[in-house]
């Protein structure tokens, strides 16, 4: 079956250390869709990539680094900098940017 | 800039109840909508979308929801509440110039028995 995998579903971070969210998509999707999620929030973007070796900073990019090298990866940095990561982390990808997206199961990262 | 407002945060009803879950937005064009339902723990499913045409829309679940352009709302509705339907819905915007799609902060759903 297509989907998007996640992975890790649970991450520790320690303080100072980054992290890399893994967001696999086997649907031949073009775009591909990072997103912070809050307890009791809405989802907030954090980078997007509309195709392979290009992406543009979101709403809240500071502190994240994203790559596109592969059409089915697109894989999340936590850096050092920033200072609040613990949250859930959806990915996500569309046919393109105008049609309705698919989400992952996300990854729940938090601080030790 | 867009937004999404959806004005209730939690909402409890009775099973068999019907229900109706609030959407309004804020752009200048007619934008994309959809609405997308949360279990704990899981990432987002998609239940509707509206791009144009029929502005009534069917969904799974017995869900439908309505655009009302004169409103900027995209109100979902179920006749007929089921337990299972306890969920969070989140409805969202797409401004259609290719880039940036808009959550509002969900609305959590309570079903008593």
């Amino acid at each position: 079956d297509g989907g998007i995998t996640q992975s890790p579903k649970y991450l520790f971070r320690k303080e100072g250390q980054n992290v890399t969210l893994s967001c696999e998509q086997n649907l031949n999707h073009d775009a591909m869709y990072w997103y912070r999620q809050d307890p009791g929030q809405g989802l907030r973007l954090i980078y997007y990539s509309q195709i392979v070796n290009d992406f543009q900073k979101g709403d809240i990019a500071e502190g994240y680094s994203v790559s596109r090298e592969k059409k089915e990866s697109f894989p999340l940095t936590v850096t050092s900098a920033q200072k609040n990561p613990t949250a859930f982390y959806l990915c996500a990808s569309s046919r393109d940017s105008n049609q309705p997206q698919h989400f992952g199961d996300g990854t729940r990262l938090s601080i030790l | 800039a867009q937004s999404v407002t959806q004005p209730d945060i939690h909402i409890t009803v009775s099973e068999g109840a019907s229900l109706e879950l609030r959407c309004n937005y804020s752009y200048g064009a007619t934008p994309y909508l959809f609405w997308y339902v949360q279990s704990p723990g899981q990432g987002l499913q998609l239940l509707l979308k509206y791009f144009s045409g029929d502005t009534l829309v069917q969904g799974i679940k017995g869900f439908e929801a309505e655009f009302k352009r004169s409103q900027s709302s995209f109100n979902r509705s179920k006749p007929s509440v089921h337990w299972s339907d306890a969920a969070e819905y989140f409805c969202a915007v797409n401004n259609n110039a290719g880039n940036m799609l808009t959550f509002g902060g969900g609305t959590r759903l309570m079903v008593k028995p």
